[in-house]
This record gives C-alpha cells, structure tokens and sequence, in this order.
C-alpha cells in the first residue's frame, strides 16, 4: 500500500523559509505514470494546489506563489521536497503531499498533513 | 485561469436524504474532473475521478456525472459518515471552494 509522509518545521518565521519534505513508501517514485504535489489548507479555509513534480523533475506552479517556490525530487531516497521563500503569516496552513494520477491529475493518495505556523 | 464554482457552499439534511452538489467550471474541461471528502483533521479522499469513475473503496451511493462545464456528485441516501466537507477539482490540480454537507 502505498505510504506518503510529510516532514519539517512546524513553526517557522516570517520571512524566511519553509521547507518539508515527503517520503513516499510502499511504491517508487519514479514511474513515469505519476506526478507529485504539495496542497495546503490555511486554518478553517479550502484547498490551495501549489505545485506538482514528476520523477525527471518537471515542475508546475501555482502562479501565485511560482516566485517563492522551489520543489525538487530526490528519486534515491523517494522522496520530493517544497521549499517556499519569504513566508508571512498567510502561509501558515496544513501542508499536504499527494499523488496525482491520470490526464485529469486527481490525487489519489495523501499524506497525513503537517501543520505549518509562520510566527516569530 | 480555469476557476470551479461550487453550489450550494452549505447543505443541510438527515440521514437517508439525497444530496446534490454542484460543481461549474468557467471553460469545459470535458471529463477531468474529481471530487473529494474531507472531514476534520484528515486529509481528503478521492471518491470520483474522470467526472463519473468512483474510486477504488468508494461506496455504490457516491455517483458522479456531467462533462464540459457542468458536472454534479450525488449521494443517494446519507449515512452519518457522509456529512463532512466536498470539493471538485479539475486537472491543473486547482480545486472548488468546497459544499459542506451538514445535519440538519
């Protein structure tokens, strides 16, 4: 069964940057039949896509935060990664890692979630 | 930009109701669409994919139709586990503002 895990900080401060990383297990994340993206959801509201990669490292983004955005894959550890720069408290959100499948993208497996606060 | 419309943002029934959301995106996206359920403190899970194809473990109640811009998820008769929060997503991966389905 295929296992996705988020992992970082779960307090960061204003201006600098967040970065989690999501393990997958019980599957690679190398198939060429699947992408891979973040999603958050800020407290009490609904879901942001933020970007999505593949296992040769093609990336897409949100436009609205394409500035501050890096994600990469590391396929030796089946793992990708999110870095956002400059964060403000409008970032803070539950963070989500999730398998896309298919022409239509729809994530078919999740990770748990990971609760990042920006705050000094 | 493709943006997704949800209606109505709250319904409110009993157990054994049928329930109708709608999902309307602002330029067809013939059948990519999915919906999902969330309920507090979990992660969403996919109940439909492809606007009508049900996910694998997803109960024969969820039923999903449309394509181009107007696509609906019924759920025949609510059972207690049904009351949570819906949302439809189209292939970007961008999604709806979400239908919270609640006890009435």
């Amino acid at each position: 069964q295929l296992q996705l895990q988020e992992s970082g900080p779960g307090l960061v401060k204003p201006s600098e940057t967040l970065s989690l990383t999501c393990t997958v297990s019980g599957g690679s994340i190398s198939s060429s039949s699947y992408y891979w993206g973040w999603i958050r959801q800020s407290p009490g509201k609904g879901l942001e896509w933020i970007g999505s990669i593949n296992y040769s490292g093609n990336t897409y983004y949100n436009p609205s935060l394409k500035s501050r955005l890096t994600i990469s894959v590391d396929t030796s550890k089946n793992q990708f990664s999110l870095k956002l720069t400059s964060v403000t408290a409008a970032d803070t959100a539950a963070y989500y890692c999730a398998r896309h499948s298919g022409a239509g993208m729809w994530s078919d497996y999740w990770g748990r979630g990971t609760l990042v606060t920006v705050s000094s | 930009e493709i943006v997704l419309t949800q209606s109505p943002a709250t319904l409110s029934l009993s157990p054994g109701e049928r329930a109708t959301l709608s999902c309307r995106a602002s330029q067809s996206i013939s059948t990519y669409l999915a919906w999902y359920q969330q309920k507090p403190g979990q992660a969403p899970r996919l109940l439909i994919y492809d606007a009508s194809n049900r996910a694998t473990g997803i109960p024969a109640r969820f039923s999903g139709s449309g394509s181009g811009t107007d696509f609906t998820l019924t759920i025949s008769s609510l059972e207690p586990e049904d009351f949570a929060v819906y949302y439809c997503q189209q292939p970007t991966p961008t999604f709806g503002g979400g239908t919270r389905v609640e006890i009435k």
